[in-house]
């Protein structure tokens, strides 16, 4: 099955600057890969995502980039604030409709120091 | 107007049990999803229903029995609960590949 590794577990950053959370994926048929934020006590919420046929996507300051044959997968969020402060989680899917089987991450611990 | 519902929000009871979690969303998804996270964060799935159908399942112990009498519902029941199964349950639906939406999550304590 899929197994998804991500690095680092924590990262601290100062506000303003930019965060980077690295993922690899072991399964070459995986063809989408979502990122998800989740604050404390709260619910997994989607902040971006890409598929397969796609090497990079831009949302305001957060952007993620796919390299397919390296089997890896990056978050960039830039210029931090305060309320980027939470864990991410990257996933892979096997995207097959009505059959979507997410693998997390372990999760990354971002801080963002006023 | 909530998308993904789930009760109750909490749940502590004692090790030998039975207890059950109920999930709704009025997003007009056909699939969903149960998931399991522990105390260390980790998000694993356990189970997937697609039009009421299980599509999903992960290694889960067989006290562990989801029921989806509709498209808009997945209930999780739990037989003889070990304190092991302490965690934070969430459910999550999906249409067509895309977007997962979460549920607010249960919080179970076994004693």
């Amino acid at each position: 099955g899929e197994n998804v590794e991500q690095h680092p577990s924590t990262l601290s950053v100062q506000e303003g600057d930019s965060a980077v959370i690295k993922c690899t994926y072991s399964d070459s048929a995986s063809n989408y890969f979502p990122w998800y934020k989740q604050e404390l006590g709260k619910r997994p919420q989607l902040i971006i995502d890409i598929r397969s046929n796609v090497g990079e996507k831009k949302d305001q300051r957060i952007a993620v980039t796919l390299n397919k044959t390296a089997k890896h997968f990056s978050l960039h969020i830039t210029e931090t604030q305060p309320e980027d402060s939470a864990v991410y989680f990257c996933a892979a899917v096997l995207s097959n409709f009505g059959n979507e089987k997410l693998t997390f991450g372990t999760g990354t611990r971002l801080t963002i120091i006023p | 107007d909530t998308a993904v519902s789930q009760t109750p929000k909490y749940l502590v009871t004692q090790m030998g049990n039975d207890k059950s979690i109920k999930c709704e969303q009025n997003l007009g998804h056909d699939t969903m999803y149960w998931y399991k996270q522990d105390s260390k964060k980790f998000l694993k799935i356990m189970f997937s229903y697609n039009n009421k159908e299980l599509i999903i399942n992960e290694t889960v112990p067989n006290r562990f029995s989801p029921k989806s009498p509709d498209k808009a519902h997945l209930n999780l029941h739990i037989n003889s609960l070990e304190l092991g199964d302490s965690a934070v349950y969430f459910c999550a639906s999906s249409h067509g590949g895309n977007e997962q939406f979460f549920g607010p999550g249960t919080r179970l304590t076994v004693l």
